[in-house]
């Protein structure tokens, strides 16, 4: 069964700086992999969406990475924002089933 | 960009009662709709799949009996938990799958149930 593991899982930066978030997953076989923000006791909002064809996809101060064949994403922010403050949370899409495996979430506080 | 909301929002309930919550995709037929469950601190995790027209897909370890599941429409799926107890409060998300592609679901806001 795919295991989605976030490191870390919290992380606590100045504002200004850039940040790197980490996702691994044990099994190559995805159809794609994305990357949510989740602020408190809200639903989830789609980042960015990297085919398992691609190896990056960026959006704005946003740029995630994939090696699928090391079972590994990274979310890079660039010039991190009080706003940036949320849960970031990786999930994998399998490509047997439309079925999601999410990670654990990484807790992200930007302070001003 | 596709919308999916629920209703309601947020729900406090008595222990024994039951509590229905509703899945719509607003301006798109999902075929597939997927309900999700989030403990404090935990990630999001599948509880079932469910399909128009057709009994739901369960996860293992979550009681298709206690979490019943409607899919009586292209655009609603319900989501009722029966008997609630307080360890069935959580939050939880539904999110809908539109029909012919496979790499994208749309989520809605989520319901945050309290069972005292």
């Amino acid at each position: 069964k795919q295991e989605v593991t976030q490191i870390p899982a919290a992380l606590s930066v100045p504002e200004g700086e850039n940040l790197v978030l980490n996702c691994s997953f044990t099994d190559s076989a995805i159809y794609n992999l994305q990357w949510f923000r989740q602020d408190p006791g809200k639903g989830l909002t789609s980042l960015l969406l990297i085919q398992s064809s691609q190896r990056e996809q960026t959006s704005g101060r946003l740029n995630a990475s994939l090696d699928k064949s090391s079972g590994r994403s990274t979310l890079y922010i660039a010039a991190s924002q009080p706003g940036d403050s949320a849960t970031y949370l990786c999930a994998v899409l399998s490509n047997t089933g439309n079925q999601f495996y999410f990670g654990t979430g990484t807790s992200l506080t930007v302070i001003p | 960009g596709a919308v999916v909301s629920q209703h309601p929002s947020r729900v406090i309930c008595k222990s024994g009662t039951s509590v229905k919550i509703e899945c719509r995709s607003l301006d798109f037929q999902a075929t597939t709709m997927f309900w999700y469950r989030q403990f404090p601190k935990q990630s999001l995790m599948l509880m079932a799949t469910s399909n128009e027209g057709s009994k739901a897909t369960y996860e293992q370890g979550v009681e298709k009996d206690k979490f019943l599941i409607n899919h009586a429409s292209l655009t609603l799926s319900t989501l009722t938990v029966t008997s609630a107890h307080p360890e069935d409060s959580s939050f939880y998300i539904c999110s809908a799958h539109v029909a012919g592609l496979t790499d994208t679901q749309y989520f809605g806001p989520g319901t945050r149930l309290t069972v005292l």
